[in-house]
């Protein structure tokens, strides 16, 4: 199937600080990316709809910005935590859509706020 | 879309076979299932995906009754290997909601 990567798996940082996360379809092209926040024992919580070379989609109760969302290319999302607190601290999760019905997930990003 | 409901948690043993059902009674003419596994720390994985009555392939079987409105996904015979959260999604086609339920956390015991 298609692989989805993410970069870092894990980063750590202090409160007020910036941090991006990236998000790459490694063998295909995405039009559409996702990104899901997860908290421990908890199930993926979708954030936003990303879309290539538009704004992205999110959801009720997510901050746009806050959360910012950038799909420049085909391959790429990213998604920049700004001014992160520790109530940020989760696992982020991001995803592409591959034709009509197809969905592949990368690894995770674990971020940690001190 | 359709709400998923699914159980919170089940038991198994090695070697059994496990059945997962979900619950979708809204579910639309245009929507599919699929499911997924995680494991922690790690990201979803796809497993099966059907429109209606019952696909198979190299790790599960998903069955799908004529209304629809209920999926059960079978593990035949699991191993440890297999404890993991398992989630039904609901989707359709050509649209972005891919929301996940509360998912299904099942643990294989020796």
């Amino acid at each position: 199937g298609a692989v989805v990567s993410q970069h870092p798996s894990w980063v750590i940082c202090k409160s007020g600080t910036s941090v991006k996360i990236e998000c790459r379809s490694l063998d295909f092209q995405a039009t559409t990316m996702f990104w899901y926040r997860q908290f421990p024992k908890q199930s993926l919580m979708l954030m936003a709809t990303s879309n290539e070379g538009s704004k992205a989609t999110y959801e009720q109760g997510v901050e746009k910005d806050k959360f910012l969302i950038n799909h420049a290319s085909l391959t790429l999302s990213t998604l920049t935590v700004t001014s992160a607190h520790p109530e940020d601290s989760s696992f982020y999760i991001c995803s592409a859509r591959v034709g009509d019905n197809e969905q592949f997930f990368g690894p995770g990003t674990r971020l940690t706020v001190l | 879309l359709a709400k998923t409901t699914q159980p919170i948690s089940m038991d198994s043993y090695e070697g059994q076979e496990v059945n997962i059902t979900c619950s979708h009674n809204n579910i639309a003419t245009n929507d599919y299932i699929t499911w997924y596994q995680q494991f922690p720390s790690q990201g979803p994985r796809f497993i099966i995906q059907g429109y209606k009555t019952k696909v198979t392939n190299e790790v599960a079987s998903l069955f799908i009754p004529a209304d629809r409105k209920s999926s059960t996904l079978s593990l035949p015979r699991v191993s440890l290997s297999d404890t993991a959260v398992y989630y039904c999604l609901v989707g359709r086609y050509n649209n972005n909601d891919m929301r996940f339920g509360a998912g299904t956390r099942l643990t294989v015991k020796p």
